[in-house]
This record gives C-alpha cells, sequence and structure tokens, in this order.
C-alpha cells in the first residue's frame, strides 16, 4: 500500500479556505484517495475519496495533480468545529485496507 | 447513510479478566470490517480485517489469541480482549465496509478500554 506524508500540524483563520496537502507519490494507477478526520475521541468521519479527478462535495473538495503524486483537501470555510486531524490514506486495491499515517492537526482559530 | 454502532463507549475492567466490544452495522450489510487500536496521541493502527463467515486476518505483531475477532454475521462483528492487563487500555475502533459500496468505510464511535 502507498504511503503518504502529511504536514503535522495547520492553522487556519476561521471562515476563510483550508487547504491541506498530502503527497503520495508511490500510489498506483487504480489505488484511491481516501481523506478522514477525527475529532478527539471519537472515531474518524469521512469526508471524501477520489481517484484521478477533482472531487466536490458537501463537506470538502479534493485536487488530485495530473500525475497522482499529491493532492489537496480544502475545506472551503473554516470553522472552529473543522479543528481536527485530518487523514489522507491511500486505499490498497488488492488488500481493501485503510492504513492510517500521523496526519495533518489542523487547528481552526477565530 | 451508513451507521456503524459500537459498544459499549467506555469500559473499565480488572487486570486478567475479559472485555467483549461489540460493532454493528445498523442499515447495511457490512462483508468485512476492520478494528483498530489507537494510543493516546498517536494514530490508528489497524489490527485485523474480518469477513463474515471467515477467520480474521491479523496484522503482523497483533496477537491473536488475545484479541478474539468474531464475525458471524452481516451486521456484527466482536472483538474479546482476553486476559487484560494494564497496557491493553486503549482506544479501539472498528470500520465496516459493505460489499458495493464505492466508498464505504464507515467508523464506529470507538470504546475507550481502561485495565486497572
Amino acid at each position: 500500500d502507498a504511503k503518504t506524508t502529511q504536514p503535522p500540524s495547520m492553522d487556519c483563520a476561521e471562515g476563510r479556505a483550508a487547504n491541506l496537502p498530502c503527497n503520495h507519490s508511490t500510489i498506483s494507477g487504480n489505488e484511491y484517495v481516501y481523506w478522514y478526520r477525527q475529532i478527539h475521541s471519537q472515531g474518524p468521519q469521512y469526508i471524501i475519496h477520489g481517484l484521478k479527478n477533482n472531487e466536490t462535495n458537501e463537506m470538502a473538495s479534493l485536487i488530485i495533480t495530473e500525475d497522482r503524486k499529491s493532492s489537496t483537501l480544502i475545506l472551503p470555510h473554516a470553522t472552529l468545529r473543522d479543528t481536527a486531524v485530518y487523514y489522507c490514506i491511500v486505499r490498497g486495491v488488492d488488500t481493501g485496507k485503510l492504513i492510517f499515517g500521523q496526519g495533518t492537526t489542523l487547528q481552526v482559530k477565530p | 447513510g451508513a451507521v456503524v454502532s459500537q459498544h459499549p463507549s467506555w469500559v473499565i475492567c480488572k487486570s486478567g479478566t475479559s472485555v467483549k466490544i461489540e460493532c454493528r452495522s445498523l442499515d447495511f450489510q457490512a462483508t468485512t470490517m476492520f478494528w483498530y487500536r489507537q494510543f493516546p496521541k498517536q494514530s490508528l493502527m489497524l489490527m485485523a480485517t474480518s469477513n463474515e463467515g471467515s477467520k480474521a486476518t491479523y496484522e503482523q505483531g497483533v496477537e491473536k489469541d488475545k484479541f478474539l475477532i468474531n464475525h458471524a454475521s452481516l451486521t456484527l462483528s466482536t472483538l474479546t480482549v482476553t486476559s487484560a492487563h494494564p497496557e491493553d487500555s486503549s482506544f479501539y475502533i472498528c470500520s465496516a465496509r459493505a460489499k458495493d459500496s464505492t466508498y464505504g468505510y464507515t467508523f464506529g464511535s470507538g470504546t475507550r478500554l481502561t485495565v486497572v
């Protein structure tokens, strides 16, 4: 399974867009990129996933580079409730497992 | 949407006793369930994968005789921590996936286990 690299922490002002980067340079052509977040002492919450094309849902947008070696999760208007640890995960096609890395702790500040 | 219920949310037990944690998919059939463990200020660590009706597949370093996993139906998986010790104190989280789901990894709310 391809590994991911994320910055350990980021700050964002409330109301502004939060852009969370993820590097997955060893990703295979048929592996999906998933984003989850975890608020303290809760189970991870699904945000979005994608393969090649950019994706958008009610929570966020996912921008995947053309070579698929990196991606960016965008929270368009961050709120204090978006403070959490965000995990970028490459899902193994054969195993179907989600292997979590260390994630990025996003702190949204007033 | 897909909902996974995990119980109990927290449990305290004495050393040497066993504790069972339940994970239920409420509105879908979970052909595959995953169990994770998370220590304070660390990421989730995958312990095992279970498919309905089959034996669980454990990750390297996870003792299968200590962490018993049963996935007897398409909506229920259980994790039993046997002969628990203080070092087993952790946050245990399950995840369920439907067979035909394009994304279907839904997580439970977790169980905080404290062994005293």
